[in-house]
């Protein structure tokens, strides 16, 4: 068990209403990660986190901000929702740093309607 | 842009059946790790191969990562039913160790 949550774990909503996932992890470790995963394209990566309040954009950043206020939670924010954007979100931390191993949370399923 | 091609995409077998996965590239990783996925969880780390060449046994899996590092294998002896699940194939670069992922295979395996 890598200590890893998310929530919500399942959300529905509209689309241009503000949408915000959380990973809370109790691992104090330095790398964490927002990815989503798509039928047909596997995990893409939102954003990244390589410690408190550094982040970077990952491949498919448009229409997502992140935070990072402490060490143990690193937060996605969908602005203004779109039906494109109904996916699984999944939050991971990274154990191993010489070989970028990573743990994943459970996972947000969000329906944008 | 660095790829990984994952194939199969789709293999459906009877239990007790063997199969093999592949994953390759025309880049090189510095290593290579295998994910299990489970309809609704996240992915679950199963082996890192780091030294081309390189097999690792987990029970009746077999991991093998290429003499070159470009490319890796997932061998399945006597397939069983709890075998059933998406693998993921992630090789991780040199520079800042992020993940290049490959899309998957989705294994079912019939009793």
């Amino acid at each position: 068990d890598a200590g890893i949550t998310q929530s919500p774990r399942h959300k529905v909503t509209e689309t241009g209403t503000p949408v915000t996932l959380r990973c809370h992890q109790t691992e104090n470790h330095r790398y964490m990660y927002w990815y989503r995963q798509d039928p047909g394209h596997g995990l893409r990566l939102i954003h990244y986190s390589y410690g408190v309040k550094d982040t970077d954009k990952g491949e498919v950043s448009d229409g997502y901000s992140v935070s990072r206020s402490k060490t143990e939670d690193f937060l996605l924010t969908l602005e203004s929702a779109t039906s494109s954007q109904t996916s699984v979100y999944f939050c991971a931390i990274r154990g191993g740093l010489h070989t970028g191993e990573l743990f994943f949370g459970e996972g947000s399923r969000l329906t944008v309607l | 842009t660095q790829l990984l091609e994952q194939s199969p995409q789709f293999l459906s077998i009877q239990e007790g059946e063997n199969l093999t996965v592949y994953c390759n590239s025309s880049s090189v990783f510095s290593s290579l790790q295998w994910y299990r996925q489970e309809p609704g969880e996240g992915p679950v780390l199963l082996v890192t191969v780091v030294t081309g060449g390189e097999v690792k046994k987990l029970k009746r899996l077999t991991f093998q990562f290429g003499d070159a590092r470009k490319d890796s294998s997932l061998h399945i002896t006597a397939a069983q039913p709890g075998d059933t699940g998406l693998y993921l194939c992630a090789g991780a670069e040199d520079s800042n160790y992020q993940l290049i992922w490959g899309a998957g295979t989705k294994l079912i395996i019939k009793p």
